[in-house]
């Protein structure tokens, strides 16, 4: 069974600070990484689409990489701000059809003023 | 920006009740999905359609659950016969091209819960 883990599972960060967090994933038969923001009361919104080894993504003070050999990838946020409270979810596409995407369980980041 | 829609936003039930869950997908996407997320659990595949069938489906999606896209608009989700475990959020997503280089678009989701 497959199955894409995200570590920590919850993370309580003071506004300023830099942060990050995991997902890991299985190499075999992979063929993508997603990142999606999930405010609380909205639907997910997609962060990045990764599919090659070393690739690195940026999208304002937020950032991800990905290393398919091992099976990671990280996703940073530099100086995080209060609208960066979220849940983070990290999505694995696997071959075949569109149905293979695992979702894992998210990271919910907190952001103190 | 386009947005996908769901409607309802909540949805009450009986258990042993048909229920339809309705999506509006983002209009130039290909590809439709349905996806549940059970309170406190990940969220799981459901089913994914392209070209007026079904792509693949989940173990979940089985004899109770059936889609469709009635129009050339809406896409829905029907479950026969409701059961308690069938109370989760129901997110319908959509995307522009299939496979790993398109993003899910989702939409708010709908609250189904089963009594």
């Amino acid at each position: 069974i497959l199955n894409v883990e995200q570590s920590p599972q919850s993370l309580h960060v003071q506004e300023g600070d830099s942060t990050n967090f995991t997902c890991s994933f299985p190499s075999s038969n992979f063929y993508a990484l997603h990142w999606y923001r999930w405010e609380t009361a909205k639907s997910p919104e997609a962060l990045f689409v990764m599919t090659l080894n070393g690739d690195e993504k940026k999208k304002g003070r937020i950032s991800a990489t990905l290393n398919t050999k091992e099976g990671y990838s990280y996703l940073y946020i530099k100086g995080s701000q209060p609208e960066d409270s979220a849940t983070y979810l990290c999505v694995g596409y696997y071959g075949g059809s569109q149905g293979n995407l695992i979702f894992g369980k998210g990271t919910k980041l907190s952001v103190k003023p | 920006e386009p947005e996908v829609t769901q409607t309802p936003s909540h949805q009450v039930t009986q258990m042993g009740q048909e229920v339809i869950l309705r999506c509006v997908p983002i209009s130039n996407h290909l590809y439709f999905y349905w996806y549940r997320q059970i309170l406190g659990q990940k969220v799981e595949f459901l089913v994914s359609f392209y070209n007026n069938e079904i792509s693949e489906k989940s173990e979940i999606f089985d004899d109770q659950f059936s889609v469709e896209r009635p129009d050339g608009s809406n896409f829905t989700l029907k479950i026969r016969s409701t059961k308690l475990e069938d109370s989760a959020m129901y997110f319908c997503a959509s995307s522009e091209r299939q496979g790993n280089n398109s993003p899910l678009h989702f939409g708010n989701g709908t609250r189904l819960t089963v009594t």
